[in-house]
């Protein structure tokens, strides 16, 4: 079954730090430009980053310099550090596969994760 | 960075109504556009796609229009199934990023 689940979420005092992972089964997330993005509690969907095939990413101002988003093609998986964590980081964190440059949309989403910030 | 705007931010219309909702760039994307419903404590789906492709399993109903800057959602005929919130988003290059959402109600 083609399916994306994350993993790791969980409460976490401000200035911590959390690492998401997001599992990919029945495709190669090596093959597809891999994403998250999150939702704030009874927000909207913010995108947060990508890694691309080749082994690039990109950050959303929100977040550069404060996660690393990065994949391990032995595991299948791609993962979220997030350090130096705020209040508004608090929400769920989806992983959502896209497919390459020209169809770069998000057409498979995983459940989310809830992260919440808070002391 | 392009910035992404819908409107209207929430409707209530009627079953069997024609629904309307207008999403636009802040520049120019060509058609790279896609739109998603997120129903109520679920998952974002993937509803149209490049502007105007209906993905799989999409029921007909829905329909998108548009390229450029100026976009267009339309839902032929309000079922109460379709409840639920919309977003487009950008896709042509990162920050692929979202509309901040059109709430659908049923009346």
């Amino acid at each position: 079954e083609v399916q994306l689940v994350e993993s790791g979420g969980g409460l976490i005092q401000p200035g911590g730090s959390l690492k998401l992972s997001c599992a990919a089964s029945g495709f190669s997330v090596s093959r597809n430009y891999m994403n998250w993005v999150r939702q704030a509690p009874g927000k909207g969907l913010e995108w947060v980053s990508v890694f691309y095939t080749g082994g690039s990413t990109y950050y959303a101002d929100s977040v550069k310099g404060r996660f690393t988003i990065s994949r391990d093609d032995s595991k299948n998986t791609l993962y979220l550090q997030m350090d130096s964590l705020r209040a508004d980081d608090t929400a769920v964190y989806y992983c959502a596969r896209g497919i390459d440059f020209w169809s770069a949309y998000f057409d498979l989403w995983g459940r989310g994760t809830l992260v919440t910030v808070s002391s | 960075d392009i910035q992404m705007t819908q409107s209207p931010s929430s409707l209530s219309a009627s079953v069997g109504d024609r629904v309307t909702i207008t999403c636009r760039a802040s520049q120019g994307i060509g058609n790279f556009l896609a739109w998603y419903q997120q129903k109520p404590g679920r998952v974002p789906q993937l509803l149209i796609y490049g502007a105007s492709t209906l993905q799989s399993g999409v029921p007909s109903r829905f329909s998108g229009s548009g390229s450029g800057t100026d976009f267009t959602l339309t839902i032929s005929s309000l079922q109460p199934e379709d409840v639920a919130t919309f977003y487009c988003q950008k896709y042509n290059s990162a920050p692929f990023t979202f509309g901040p959402g059109t709430k659908v109600d049923v009346k």
